[in-house]
């Protein structure tokens, strides 16, 4: 079955950088493009962008443009979410996510606690 | 970008009854709207996709619509397991946006 499975929980100071995997099982790699969430607390969902393994392509949203890397690993089926000079709301849970019908698939989340 | 306007953003209903969330999209996204549940805790769950698709799992008390700029969500006859925060979606141009919720909890 498929699954995404995300790395654990990561505190940062303002102005540092952190890096999130998500590893992908269960499915061929390259057919799908994935795609990163976020959600702070009691928040909405806003979308960061997403990775085309099989065309090599990435896409971010200009909000993030700069200091967001999203790059992956066909070799062991994980994609990366990087988000350098941080800061106090970038806290949230991110999520990478494969948004495909009929059946979506999520990571379980990764905190971000960006605090000084 | 494409920003989406649900409404509105709680409400609060009883078992049994009848509900209906808007969703309104600054420009035409033609169909192409997906429906988010969230339970609290939980990740999110695509409900609806291409405006009025039910997926597979959905019971078919929830029913959906809309194309161009003003979709709905409908849930008739609510449960108990219905009672989440529901977003829509809009993959017609990037970046994909997402509405600000609904959040459905009980009278």
């Amino acid at each position: 079955q498929v699954q995404l499975v995300q790395s654990g929980a990561e505190a940062r100071e303002p102005g540092a950088s952190v890096k999130v995997s998500c590893k992908t099982s269960g499915y061929t790699f390259n057919s799908f493009d994935l795609n990163w969430v976020r959600q702070a607390a009691g928040q909405g969902l806003e979308w960061l962008g997403w990775v085309s393994p099989g065309s090599g392509n990435t896409v971010y949203a200009q909000k993030f443009q700069g200091r967001v890397a999203m790059t992956w690993d066909t070799s062991t089926g994980t994609v990366y979410l990087e988000l350098h000079s941080l800061k106090i709301e970038d806290t949230a849970v991110y999520y990478c996510a494969r948004l495909t019908s009929p059946r979506d698939y999520w990571g379980q989340g990764t905190l971000v606690t960006v605090s000084s | 970008d494409v920003q989406l306007t649900q409404s509105p953003s709680s409400l609060s209903a009883s078992v049994g009854d009848r509900i209906t969330i808007t969703c309104r999209a600054s420009q035409p996204v033609s169909f192409f709207v997906n429906w988010y549940q969230q339970i609290s805790g939980r990740v999110p769950r695509l409900l609806v996709s291409s405006a009025s698709k039910l997926q597979a799992d959905v019971p078919s008390r929830f029913s959906a619509g809309g194309s161009g700029t003003d979709f709905t969500l409908t849930i008739n006859n609510l449960q108990p397991e219905d009672f989440a925060t529901y977003y829509c979606q809009q993959s017609y141009s990037q970046p994909l946006t997402f509405g600000g919720g609904t959040k459905v909890d009980v009278k």
